[in-house]
């Protein structure tokens, strides 16, 4: 069975500066895929950024990047130039990728809030 | 990008009574699609996973005779939520993969069922 963890229940940070979220996973199969989601208030799933288990490079979309240390099964999510609209809920997430078992696991999440 | 469209958006109806909740995938076929439930402040845990053509796959503790799920197209797939009782409010999210790309997965809006 798949497993994320994440630590952070709230976060807090200043317009303008970066942010690193916590996630953690457990898996005994090396082929999987993780993802980070925000959700607003409204309710809606926004994805953000996908890091595949063979992926060499950290993934980078934007002003997200996605800090992936295999060995540590860790997948954190840094947002850099944090802006006020970034508060929100975020979820690390993953799925395998050939085991037929494609469904999301999510995380507990980490509420982020950015200051003026 | 594929677009994952939930109806409705929201919803109250009395207890005893039945509610559908439609998810549509608009410009992709999906062969399988996730349904989830979040209560407040809590992540999303899968309920079930919805096979075009088949039955659904449901995820322990989750009753199947309460929970219906149809997925009769590629494209819509149905969860109705039979003789509501105010336990079963929450907000309800459908979510689809394209067969071919793991890097991916679409949510619909999610649909806030409130039981009175």
């Amino acid at each position: 069975a798949q497993k994320i963890t994440q630590t952070q229940p709230g976060m807090f940070v200043q317009e303008k500066e970066a942010v690193t979220l916590d996630c953690t996973y457990d898996t005994s199969d090396p082929s999987y895929g993780l993802f980070w989601y925000k959700q607003p208030s409204s309710g809606e799933m926004i994805f953000l950024i996908y890091q595949g288990s063979y992926d060499q490079q950290n993934a980078t979309e934007g002003r997200y990047s996605l800090n992936f240390q295999k060995a540590r099964k860790s997948a954190n999510l840094v947002i850099s130039a944090s802006q006020l609209g970034d508060s929100a809920m975020y979820f690390c997430a993953m799925s395998l990728l050939y085991t037929g078992r494609r469904a999301l696991t999510f995380g507990s999440g980490t509420r982020l809030q950015v200051q003026p | 990008g594929a677009v994952v469209s939930q109806h409705p958006s929201w919803v109250i109806c009395k207890s005893g009574t039945s509610v559908k909740i439609e998810c549509r995938s608009l410009d992709f076929q999906a062969t399988t699609m996730f349904w989830y439930r979040q209560f407040p402040k809590q992540s999303l845990m899968l309920m079930a996973t919805s096979n075009e053509g088949s039955k659904a796959t449901y995820e322990q503790g989750v009753e199947k005779d309460k929970f219906l799920i149809n997925h009769a197209s590629l494209t819509l797939s149905t969860l109705t939520v039979t003789s509501a009782h105010p336990e079963d409010s929450s907000f309800y999210i459908c979510s689809a993969r394209q067969a071919a790309k793991n890097t991916e997965a679409f949510f619909g809006q999610g649909t806030r069922l409130t039981v009175v």
